[in-house]
């Protein structure tokens, strides 16, 4: 039972385009949502997050909306760079992230083209 | 800055050994966490713990392992491994609240 789920496997843009990577949750209970970079060899490294009381939050060139209706979040990079270049994991968590349990999705590699 | 310490960085087991996987992090951190990624896929939660003392079950735990004794300390252990734990391992830490998980740099397991 996949409760994370990003359906695109992998995205390609051009430098300077947005860059748009979507997820998708079952569980209604999860209220904190987090996004991940990861290299090869590297471990993840936390972008952003996103509480269920808010619908959007930005930082820097990274935006996350939230859709909990639809539970759907969504991740935009603008301008997307050839750096960011990377494959990107969205994770959730329940009840502000006091449960412990931290669920990630199946990841979606992004390629920014120069 | 030390932040999350997995060691080894890799090894290769034969089929029925046994080990364990060292997790140490300096941020006085609560929760802790084991996550295994196969090729091409996503992060699976193993095992967490969200204080010295207590440990849950995540997503994959059949075949490991784990104890949280000290607030720095979260090893893994293998038993009897078998192909199927052929893996990245990574371990990560959090302090709680609105605030994201910080991840090691893996252990790359082959059982053989």
């Amino acid at each position: 039972d996949q409760q994370v789920k990003q359906n695109s496997p992998s995205l390609s843009v051009q430098e300077g385009r947005i860059s748009i990577l979507n997820c998708d949750y079952t569980n209604s209970m999860f209220d904190y949502f987090l996004w991940y970079k990861k290299y090869p060899a590297e471990g993840p490294t936390f972008l952003i997050s996103i509480s269920s009381i808010k619908d959007k939050n930005e930082d820097g060139r990274f935006t996350v909306f939230l859709n909990k209706s639809a539970k759907h979040l969504s991740l935009h990079i603008v301008p997307s760079q050839p750096g960011d270049s990377a494959v990107y994991f969205c994770a959730a968590s329940g009840f502000s992230g006091n449960t412990g349990k931290l669920i990630f999705g199946q990841g979606t590699t992004l390629q920014v083209k120069p | 800055n030390a932040g999350v310490t997995q060691t080894p960085k890799f090894r290769i087991l034969k089929i029925g050994q046994s080990m364990t996987l060292q997790c140490t992090q300096d941020m006085n951190h609560n929760y802790m966490y084991w996550y295994r990624q196969d090729p091409g896929m996503g992060l699976k939660l193993i095992y967490y713990s969200v204080g010295a003392g207590i440990t849950d079950k995540g997503e994959v735990p059949n075949g490991y392992n784990v104890s949280r004794s000290t607030t720095e300390d979260f090893p893994l252990r293998l038993e009897l491994a078998a192909p199927s734990q052929t893996s990245v391992y990574f371990c990560a830490s959090r302090p709680g609240g609105d605030l994201g998980a910080f991840f090691g740099q893996g252990t790359r397991l082959t059982v053989v």
